[in-house]
């Protein structure tokens, strides 16, 4: 059962322009949440992260929004860089539980 | 070390044989994960480790998998009997502390296992 789900398996989007990757998730108790970045043959980096208490965490390109109400987050680039074209894991846990449940995956193409 | 450290970065091995997969945590991470990435998959949970406390098996898919942690840092994946549908790349992660507190866990750069 896919606690965590990236719906879209890819995207592509020019430079410059804003990348929008989304997630679902159907665990309420799920309480925070973090976005990995993955180049191949590289295990996944540490990107973002937000709590349920917020609905917006902001780092330099890269913001990450929460609707708790519809289980959903996403993560908005902007502007895109080439160097971004990676492939993107949304994960979630709640405070009660030991481990993180990962989405699929979106792989990202920025074109130049 | 500086990140954590997994070995072999690349295995292939007959199908029926034994691999060993070994993870060196970040000094002072309590907390060690082992995760799994089939092709065309998510991250799949396979254990946890946290201090002393009993492990959290609960995601490795069969008795043949197993996988120990001593003296609270080193961890070793056992797979025993590889099947072909254990080829992955098995990833070893590490954090301070429990996710619920807010900290990061930090991925070695994987394993790749490949059973032929």
């Amino acid at each position: 059962d896919q606690q965590v789900k990236q719906n879209s398996p890819s995207l592509s989007v020019q430079e410059g322009r804003i990348s929008i990757l989304n997630c679902d998730y159907t665990n309420s108790m799920f309480d925070y949440f973090l976005w990995y970045k993955k180049y191949p043959a590289e295990g996944p980096t540490f990107l973002i992260s937000i709590s349920s208490i917020k609905d917006k965490n902001e780092d330099g390109r890269f913001t990450v929004f929460l609707n708790k109400s519809a289980k959903h987050l996403s993560l908005h680039i902007v502007p895109s860089q080439p160097g971004d074209s990676a492939v993107y894991f949304c994960a979630a846990t709640s405070n009660t539980g030991n481990q993180f449940y990962f989405g699929t995956g979106t792989s990202l193409t920025v074109i130049p | 070390g500086a990140g954590v450290s997994q070995s072999p970065s690349n295995k292939v091995t007959e199908k029926g044989k034994d691999v060993e997969l070994r993870c060196d945590p970040i000094s002072g991470h309590t907390a060690l994960y082992w995760y799994r990435q089939s092709l065309g998959q998510g991250l799949e949970f396979l254990i946890y480790f946290q201090g002393n406390s009993a492990p959290d098996k609960s995601g490795l898919p069969s008795d043949r998998f197993s996988a120990e942690r001593t003296g609270g840092s080193v961890s070793t994946l056992t797979i025993q009997r590889t099947q072909q549908e254990d080829s992955a790349v098995y990833l070893c992660a590490s954090s301070l502390a429990r996710l619920s507190s807010g900290n990061t866990i930090y991925f070695g750069e994987g394993s790749w296992l490949t059973v032929v």
